[in-house]
């Protein structure tokens, strides 16, 4: 089945700075890729997805990139502000069973 | 527009106990349905999902079980609980193999 895996596990940066959060995969026929952001306590919600036929998507501050070869894909948020702390979690889907890596809690200091 | 059901929001239950939890989606049909449990400062474990009512797929072998009695409602039961049991419980829905997952507010189980 598939495995993915996520670093890294923690992360915290400055107001304004960008965050990269990366995530490998092992199942070649995986075609989807979605980012969630959980807060504390609640659902995870999708923040943006990719299909293995685009190698890169961006909705405002936040962007995804995928490399199907080296089966990797990255969430990359730019101008970050307090209210993007949270965890993250990656996820790839081959087919009914989406896996989840483990999560990045992102901290944003003011 | 479509939107997904879970409850309840927290349970506190004791070891050996049954458990049920409900989860009902509406405004679609035929959706695929997921139980997916969240340890404490964990990630997400994939339980169980539901291509269609009477279809069940267990990604872990345990104490639980998933049924769908109807299209739109999939249930996550034990007959027995263990302290091991605890966690963060939510249920998804998706169009598909291939559409994004909505999930649910989520069960906070505790056993004690």
């Amino acid at each position: 089945g598939e495995n993915v895996e996520q670093h890294p596990s923690t992360l915290s940066v400055q107001e304004g700075d960008s965050a990269v959060i990366k995530c490998t995969y092992s199942d070649s026929a995986s075609n989807y890729f979605p980012w969630y952001k959980q807060e504390l306590g609640k659902r995870p919600q999708l923040i943006i997805d990719i299909r293995s036929n685009v190698g890169e998507k961006k909705d405002q501050r936040i962007a995804v990139t995928l490399n199907k070869t080296a089966k990797h894909f990255s969430l990359h948020i730019t101008e970050t502000q307090p209210e993007d702390s949270a965890v993250y979690f990656c996820a790839a889907s081959p087919n009914n069973d989406m896996r989840f890596g483990a999560g990045t809690r992102l901290t944003v200091k003011p | 527009s479509q939107t997904i059901h879970q409850w309840p929001a927290t349970l506190v239950q004791p070891v050996g106990s049954p458990l049920s939890l409900e989860c009902t989606v509406e405004g679609t049909s035929n959706p695929n349905l997921y139980w997916y449990r969240q340890a404490a400062g964990r990630g997400l474990q994939l339980l169980f999902y539901s291509v269609g009512i009477g279809q069940i797929s267990s990604e872990v072998p345990q104490n639980l079980s998933a049924s769908r009695p109807q299209d739109r409602q999939f249930i996550l039961s034990s007959k027995k609980l263990l302290l091991s049991d605890s966690g963060f419980y939510l249920c998804a829905w998706s169009h598909g193999s291939l559409g994004s997952y909505t999930f649910g507010s989520g069960t906070r189980l505790t056993v004690v």
